[in-house]
């Protein structure tokens, strides 16, 4: 069945440090979603990506949609503490009523 | 605008007891997913319900089984519980396929 792979697993960074993650989908996606999971709560939605090759940043944060549209990744500029969590890919299934996750790659930030 | 709502926050049961789920999405919101997560597993789908009809399934035995009402309410239930059933079980809804989901606090199982 179609799976969405994350890495690196776990990232520990020091304040200040920049931070990837990337994730490759099996299947080619119509779009793909970004969720952050702090410690203790839920995943959140953070963006949507549509068009191949496309790049969007929120403040301090960078996704980009590859080309083939089977792969993203997510870059953290200049970490803070507020940046610690679970960051997750998510894709939708062939029927597009499924969201597929990744497994997520937990940052975590030292001051 | 309220968000999505899962009750209980928290259960424990005992194995080969069943477990009933509930969740409120979002006003306006007709999907409603399901998911289960477990450190080891992550994020698994286990159904979507939109207009009360269940579109999809993931990969998970008969014992898990869900609703949806009219009012979009949904419940997730389980039957003959498990110790690998403990997890976090998580509510989302949409508005529409490939929406953002918006998730509920959870409700953590425990089985012991």
């Amino acid at each position: 069945g179609q799976q969405v792979m994350q890495i690196p697993q776990y990232q520990h960074v020091q304040e200040g440090e920049d931070f990837t993650t990337y994730c490759n989908s099996s299947t080619t996606l119509s779009n793909i979603q970004w969720y952050k999971q702090r410690p203790g709560g839920h995943p959140v939605f953070l963006i949507q990506l549509v068009k191949s090759g496309e790049v969007k940043k929120q403040k301090r944060l960078t996704f980009q949609f590859g080309e083939a549209k089977k792969n993203s990744s997510l870059h953290i500029t200049a970490t803070q503490t507020t940046d610690v969590g679970t960051y997750f890919c998510a894709g939708p299934d062939q029927a597009g009523t499924a969201l597929i996750f990744g497994k997520g790659t937990t940052l975590s930030v030292s001051s | 605008k309220a968000g999505v709502t899962q009750t209980p926050r928290y259960l424990i049961k005992t194995r080969g007891q069943q477990v009933t789920l509930s969740c409120s999405p979002i006003s306006g919101h007709r999907s409603v997913s399901w998911y289960q997560q477990t450190p080891g597993q992550g994020l698994q789908f286990l159904f979507e319900y939109f207009s009360e009809t269940q579109r999809n399934k993931g990969n998970f035995p008969g014992r898990f089984s869900g609703r949806q009402f009219s009012n979009s309410r949904s419940e997730m239930n389980v039957s003959t519980l498990e110790l690998g059933d403990s997890a976090l079980y998580l509510c989302a809804s949409s508005l529409e396929s490939n929406s953002p989901l918006h998730f509920g606090n959870g409700t953590r199982l425990t089985v012991t």
